[in-house]
């Protein structure tokens, strides 16, 4: 089993949708949660990040951290075709420890 | 935040040869790691390069195929060694902040390395 699961997508909306991008993780040590929004041909690039349990929100995008349940999500309201990426999860237990992704959800948002 | 530039940003290479990879920060860090990522896939980590130690790699990378250089808080260098087609890939620089004593950490990564081997 991976530490970080993600649905790979690809995810296909109209223009203004609200999307929900999810992960799940397996290792109760975890209590850092980042969001990473990955445009083609660019470098990863840190949307949102959260500690521990909780919501975050950041403009349109919220991030949401379910400790319990061990999910993660992120949510994006009225999507804008500048939403189109990959959307990567990662997560890890804080200190020199490694970064855990996902395998990135790639999104598109059609006009 | 961080700001990091990486060079090349691509390079065409031949089989048998050697590229190295420059990772420059615009602030000091501790915690600098090198990744690959190839195509349509998610991130592997290849290695830890903390200044003051020598690097930690991950299982399936060693240090004779990825030797790492870690001179300053700022730079670092990944050398992709005797290459193969099987070493085309992106490969990307990242550093860790770290804020406050409670340790409030946030990853960036540079914009990356696309790598070709013919």
């Amino acid at each position: 089993q991976k530490e970080v699961e993600q649905d790979p997508g690809p995810l296909s909306v109209p223009e203004g949708a609200i999307v929900s991008l999810n992960c799940t993780y397996s290792n109760s040590a975890f209590q850092y949660f980042m969001w990473y929004r990955q445009y083609s041909r660019k470098g990863p690039e840190l949307l949102m990040y959260t500690y521990s349990s909780g919501n975050k929100e950041d403009g349109r995008f919220t991030a949401q951290v379910d400790k319990s349940s061990k999910y993660i999500s992120l949510f994006i309201r009225d999507s804008q075709p500048s939403d189109s990426a990959t959307y990567l999860c990662a997560s890890f237990s804080g200190g020199y420890n490694k970064l855990i992704f996902g395998a990135g959800t790639r999104l598109a948002v059609h006009p | 935040s961080a700001v990091i530039s990486q060079k090349p940003s691509r390079d065409i290479c031949q089989r048998g040869t050697s590229l190295t990879i420059q990772c420059q920060v615009d602030s000091q860090v501790t915690m600098m790691f090198w990744y690959r990522q190839q195509p349509g896939q998610s991130l592997t980590l290849i290695a830890t390069a903390n200044q003051g130690s020598e690097a930690t790699y991950e299982s399936g990378f060693v240090i004779d195929k990825f030797p790492i250089s870690r001179p300053n808080l700022t730079f670092s260098t990944l050398t992709v060694s005797n290459m193969s087609p099987e070493d085309s890939s992106i490969y990307l620089c990242s550093v860790r902040l770290t804020y406050d004593r409670i340790g409030s950490y946030e990853q960036y990564f540079g914009p990356g390395t696309r790598l070709t081997v013919t």
